[in-house]
């Protein structure tokens, strides 16, 4: 069962143009939304993260929009630039269950700007 | 440098063999972890530890084993019973009390069945 559905599978955007990656929920547990990039044959690293008390965080170029009752959230990356091409995954954790750790991962979104 | 090593970076084994995939973390982090990565699929995860000769399953367990003697290590075993065993493998860690915040991921294992 996918409990994090990610989409587009990939994205083709022009450089200093907006990429925008959605994701949906089903867990309404879930209490924990970060972001992840992975540049190829590199591990993932945490790009932005959101709590679902509010309904956006800007880091730089980089937002997440978040809607709690439409239990989706996205990233929106601005001034798109060629070093952003890399794959995003979204993902969900319940940190107040107080015992596992476990994210919950989407399926990732190939990100490619093109100069 | 602190950080999460994994070795070997690529690794080859052929049908019915165990292979023993390395994680080694200097964060002083508690917690552990194993993922599994395959195309279009993201990350899925293994096994998990939250302290020192703990671990716990995750949801794709079957036909791997850890470890956890140390602290700083974090082994992963692919089994023979492990029936499709060609990804890419990520071990992460972070701390118990801040796990909720970020998971740090090291470079990633390739292993390729033969």
């Amino acid at each position: 069962q996918q409990q994090v559905k990610q989409s587009p599978q990939s994205l083709i955007v022009q450089k200093g143009g907006i990429s925008i990656i959605n994701c949906a929920y089903e867990n309404t547990a879930f209490d924990y939304f970060p972001w992840y990039q992975q540049f190829p044959g590199k591990g993932p690293a945490l790009l932005i993260a959101i709590r679902p008390d509010v309904s956006e965080k800007k880091e730089g170029r980089f937002t997440i929009s978040f809607n709690k009752s439409a239990k989706q959230f996205s990233l929106h990356i601005m001034d798109s630039q060629p070093g952003d091409s890399a794959t995003y995954f979204c993902a969900a954790i319940r940190i107040s269950s107080g015992s596992a750790r476990q994210l919950t991962f989407g399926s990732g979104t190939q990100l490619t700007v093109l100069p | 440098d602190g950080g999460i090593t994994q070795s070997p970076k690529y690794l080859f084994r052929k049908e019915g063999q165990n292979v023993t995939l390395s994680c080694e973390q200097n964060l002083n982090h508690d917690a552990m972890y194993w993922y599994r990565q395959d195309p279009g699929q993201g990350l899925r995860l293994i096994y998990y530890s939250q302290i020192v000769n703990d671990f716990q399953k995750g949801d794709i367990a079957e036909g791997y084993s850890v470890s956890r003697e140390k602290k700083e290590s974090f082994p992963l075993t692919v089994t023979s019973a492990q029936k499709n065993p060609t990804a890419f493998y990520l071990c992460a860690s972070s701390t118990r009390d801040r796990a909720l915040d970020e998971q740090f991921f090291g470079p990633g294992t390739r292993l390729t069945v033969l």
